[in-house]
């Protein structure tokens, strides 16, 4: 699996989006980015995952670039409740294989 | 649809001790994931069962080990523990096919002193 590169920590005003960026440079054909995150004493919660287009679910959206060398997640109206760490990972889909391999994530804070 | 649970939620081994975790998935979901998480090493993969059979497995000693139940519920096992295995352990499921997202559990936070 591809390695990926996060800022360690990200502020951000309630109200206004967050933009998480995330660098995957060595990023195979095969490969997906995902975004997890994981509130304080919870376990990880997926958020979105992508190949090569754009994504936009409930939560989030997600924007990579045409290279696919790098990525950004947006949360387009941060809450207090969106503080947490957020992890992108990139791993090939393999029938039946479930390993998500996690960096050290950015930690991100909704300030009021 | 109830989430994945985990039990117990906390537990104190001392060293030496053996210690069995517990992971029920998702109603429907046959893919188990058991994840170790430290403050220093943070989230680290330690094996994946579908369909009772160990389909990948990270790199952590022996002394770790799993199994899945024909109904996919999962136990984990670690024997003589070190204080070193003080952690979060997490437990996710999936449905099964390598592109479905993971479904985590809240853990068990388990201490040796």
């Amino acid at each position: 699996d591809a390695k990926t590169t996060q800022p360690p920590s990200m502020d951000c005003a309630e109200g206004r989006a967050a933009n998480l960026p995330c660098n995957h440079s060595t990023i195979s054909g095969n490969e997906y980015v995902y975004w997890y995150r994981q509130i304080h004493s919870q376990g990880p919660q997926y958020i979105i995952h992508g190949l090569k287009n754009n994504e936009t679910n409930e939560m989030a959206s997600l924007i990579i670039t045409e290279d696919r060398k790098s990525s950004t997640l947006i949360l387009p109206h941060a809450t207090l409740r969106d503080t947490a760490v957020y992890y992108c990972i990139v791993r090939a889909i393999i029938q039946g294989a479930q390993k998500l391999v996690f960096g050290q994530g950015t930690r991100l804070t909704i300030n009021p | 649809k109830a989430g994945v649970t985990q039990t117990p939620r906390y537990l104190i081994k001392t060293r030496g001790q053996q210690v069995t975790l517990s992971c029920s998935p998702i109603s429907g979901h046959r893919s188990v994931s058991w994840y170790q998480q430290t403050p220093g090493q943070g989230l680290q993969f330690l094996f994946e069962y579908f369909s009772e059979t160990q389909r990948n497995k990270g790199n952590f000693p022996g002394r770790f080990s799993g199994r899945q139940f024909s109904n996919s519920r999962s136990e984990m096992n670690v024997s003589t523990l070190e204080l070193g295995d003080s952690a979060l352990y997490l437990c996710a499921s999936s449905f099964g096919t390598g592109l479905n997202e993971q479904f985590f559990g809240p853990g068990t936070r388990l201490t040796v002193l």
